[in-house]
């Protein structure tokens, strides 16, 4: 099946610094998705990307859907103590008939220390 | 709250049991997918549904496991027989319409069910 490669696996900066994690898959993908996901809770989506070489922001954060289809890559800037938790990238099909299964990769952790 | 709403949040059976999980999908959502979250991985497909149709269950194991969303009420995950190994996060998320955001899901806080 379809898999995804996301780094790095976990993360331990600074308060203030910029974060920068990316996702690469062996598979071309439609669409690209950033989810966030604190402990206990479920993933919650952060940003969404529909075309290759698309740049999208929201507030802190920027993500972009590779040119190739393959790959996408999620930037933090200026992080705070509430950036904290797991990063999920996901993939999906989407041919147009449906919102079919996404495929995740296995997140990044992100550590702030103060 | 409108959101994905999920329960039990937790629940704990004995091997051999049944394990059931409900979803209800956010309002005016038609699509209902099942995820399932391993300590430290990311979340697996498992099956994928629509009003009394699955339209995707390729992720779901063909042995112990089904899945239904009904034309009235919840989505329902059944386990039957749990092993220990069933032990896990299961999440559920919805979609929306094609024409307000394709792709996206939509996920509930999760139910986490563990298995003595």
């Amino acid at each position: 099946g379809q898999q995804l490669n996301q780094s790095p696996q976990s993360m331990f900066i600074q308060e203030g610094e910029d974060v920068s994690m990316n996702c690469t898959s062996s598979s071309i993908f439609n669409t690209w998705l950033w989810y966030k996901q604190d402990p206990g809770e479920g993933p919650v989506l952060l940003i969404a990307l529909y075309k290759a070489g698309e740049l999208t922001s929201n507030g802190r954060l920027t993500a972009q859907f590779g040119i190739t289809r393959k790959d996408s890559f999620l930037n933090i800037s200026a992080s705070i103590p509430s950036d904290v938790g797991i990063y999920f990238c996901a993939g999906g099909p989407y041919s147009g008939g449906g919102a079919d299964g996404l495929t995740f990769g296995k997140g990044t952790h992100l550590i702030i220390q103060p | 709250n409108a959101g994905v709403m999920q329960n039990p949040r937790h629940l704990v059976r004995r091997r051999g049991q049944e394990a059931r999980l409900r979803c209800s999908p956010m309002k005016g959502h038609s699509h209902v997918y099942w995820y399932r979250q391993l300590p430290e991985e990311g979340l697996k497909f498992m099956v994928y549904l629509q009003k009394e149709n699955i339209i995707d269950e390729s992720g779901m194991p063909k042995e112990r496991f089904s899945a239904e969303f009904p034309k009235e009420g919840p989505s329902i995950l059944r386990i039957q027989q749990v092993v220990r190994g069933d032990s896990a996060a299961y999440f559920c998320a919805s979609s929306p319409p094609e024409s307000t955001g394709p792709g996206e899901l939509f996920f509930g806080e999760g139910s986490r069910l563990t298995v003595l």
